[in-house]
């Protein structure tokens, strides 16, 4: 893999269903692992910063994973809420640790 | 500190003039980053600065494309003779260097339209 990629890229749920989705990355030179969450008209934020293989993080409903042998992340959602649709973006820390190189996103919808 | 300020939100202009943006980091944050997002992709590098000094550049920054930190603390994106295929979500960010663990933090961007 030479390129950070995520799927799918877009995903509609419903309410209190639970959710996943898969981030790969080049795993040569490996940094970091960022998620960010990015909701309409704000600014993306920050979910997690994976550095370790095999880190588990949680956050609330939200925990991600990751594996940095074989270059993989998910993202888990439990009990998905219609405040959880936003765009859903990994990011590998590359060039020397310097810069992040981004996904083209998950765009998550969760409905009534 | 109120986060990562980006100004203005949104710029509609002709295609040929010249536009500026400003990014406000965290203050304490001596890294700051420039990335551009167009419909359907994710946001790409185009440069990063550690306090007043430009260290990478993309090669998407073309000729036409220049960034300044002049004193380490806002950041100004200017690009001359903008072309139609400029448009696009012009984001910041800021981080501190030595501090992996910690992700960036984003300002709200700036909506290029370029008519």
């Amino acid at each position: 893999i030479l390129n950070v990629e995520q799927s799918p890229q877009s995903l509609h749920v419903q309410e209190g269903d639970s959710t996943n989705f898969t981030c790969s990355f080049p795993s040569s030179n490996f940094y970091a692992l960022h998620w960010y969450r990015w909701e309409t008209a704000k600014s993306p934020e920050a979910l997690f910063v994976m550095t370790l293989n095999g880190d588990e993080k949680k956050k609330g409903r939200i925990s991600a994973t990751l594996n940095t042998k074989e270059g993989y992340s998910y993202l888990y959602i439990k009990g998905s809420q219609p405040e959880d649709s936003a765009t859903y973006l990994c990011a590998s820390l590359t060039g020397g640790g310097n810069k992040l190189t981004f996904g083209t996103g998950t765009q998550l919808k969760v409905e009534l | 500190d109120t986060g990562v300020s980006q100004n203005p939100r949104h710029k509609i202009t002709k295609r040929g003039q010249n536009v500026t943006f400003r990014c406000d980091p965290i203050s304490e944050h001596n890294r700051l980053y420039w990335y551009r997002q167009t419909l359907g992709q994710g946001p790409e590098f185009l440069t990063y600065f550690q306090n007043e000094a430009q260290l990478e550049k993309s090669r998407l920054l073309s000729d036409r494309f220049s960034a300044e930190r002049p004193k380490g603390s806002f950041s100004t994106l200017e690009i001359q003779r903008t072309e139609q295929g400029d448009s696009a979500m012009y984001l910041c960010a800021s981080s501190l260097a030595g501090a992996p663990a910690q992700g960036y933090t984003f300002g709200s961007g700036t909506r290029l339209t370029v008519v």
